[in-house]
């Protein structure tokens, strides 16, 4: 079965940094592309960023380019999201996700979230 | 840049069939993608590349797609179904990223 667990959101002041890691089992975590997902409480998801099976594929929302840095870790079957020079609007919950595919951008498989709050 | 739009809300009644629309520019080039989210809950996909459900999505649950336009289609809705439904895409016009509509919430009662 597929878990995927997410971990390191916490309540942080705007301008400053956290980690984000999702750790994966259940599958063959080396084969698929992962992704992060975002929702402000009460609102609607939004796509954050992924990463292929190599990390030679990645992309991020114009939101969050140049601030936030996804990795994987295949000999630990973690996936991670640094993110830096927070923002007010960065408040949400992450969900990890896992891709069908090596390289796909849709996801079959979430976590159950992990919540970022970003306050002075 | 690339958007899905959805209408805010769908009510219909248990048995009813309920249609849920998804709009896009790049939709007739690009697959679209349905998520469910029930209350408190992470999403479930629910149909893939426009018309295919994943093993565990009820036959009641179809998609289609045409043109601009995609479609979630509940046929005989029940209670459970009520929750918030996405639909997404992926545009690849420039750097490839992922577009979720702003959400329909369908209300079975």
């Amino acid at each position: 079965e597929v878990h995927l667990v997410e971990s390191g959101g916490d309540l942080v002041q705007p301008g400053r940094s956290l980690r984000l890691s999702c750790t994966a089992s259940g599958f063959i975590f080396d084969d698929y592309a992962m992704h992060w997902v975002r929702q402000v409480p009460g609102k609607g998801l939004e796509w954050v960023s992924g990463i292929g099976w190599k990390s030679n594929s990645i992309g991020y929302a114009d939101s969050v380019k140049g601030r936030f840095t996804i990795s994987r870790d295949n000999a630990k079957n973690s996936l991670f999201l640094q993110m830096n020079s927070l923002r007010l609007e960065d408040t949400a919950m992450y969900y990890c996700a896992k891709a069908p595919r090596a390289e796909s951008y849709y996801f079959d498989y979430w976590g159950q979230g992990t919540l970022v709050t970003v306050s002075s | 840049s690339y958007e899905l739009t959805q209408s805010p809300s769908v009510s219909v009644s248990p048995g009813q069939t309920a249609r849920i629309n998804c709009s896009g520019d790049m939709l007739p080039k690009k697959y679209a993608y349905w998520y469910q989210q029930k209350s408190g809950q992470a999403p479930v996909l629910v149909i893939y590349e426009d018309t295919k459900r994943p093993s565990g999505t009820p036959e009641r649950f179809s998609g289609s797609s045409s043109g601009t336009m995609a479609t979630l289609t509940i046929s005989g809705a029940q209670v459970e179904d009520e929750a918030d439904y996405y639909c997404y895409s992926i545009d690849n016009s420039g750097d490839r990223r992922g577009v979720f509509g702003s959400g329909t919430k369908v209300t079975v009662l």
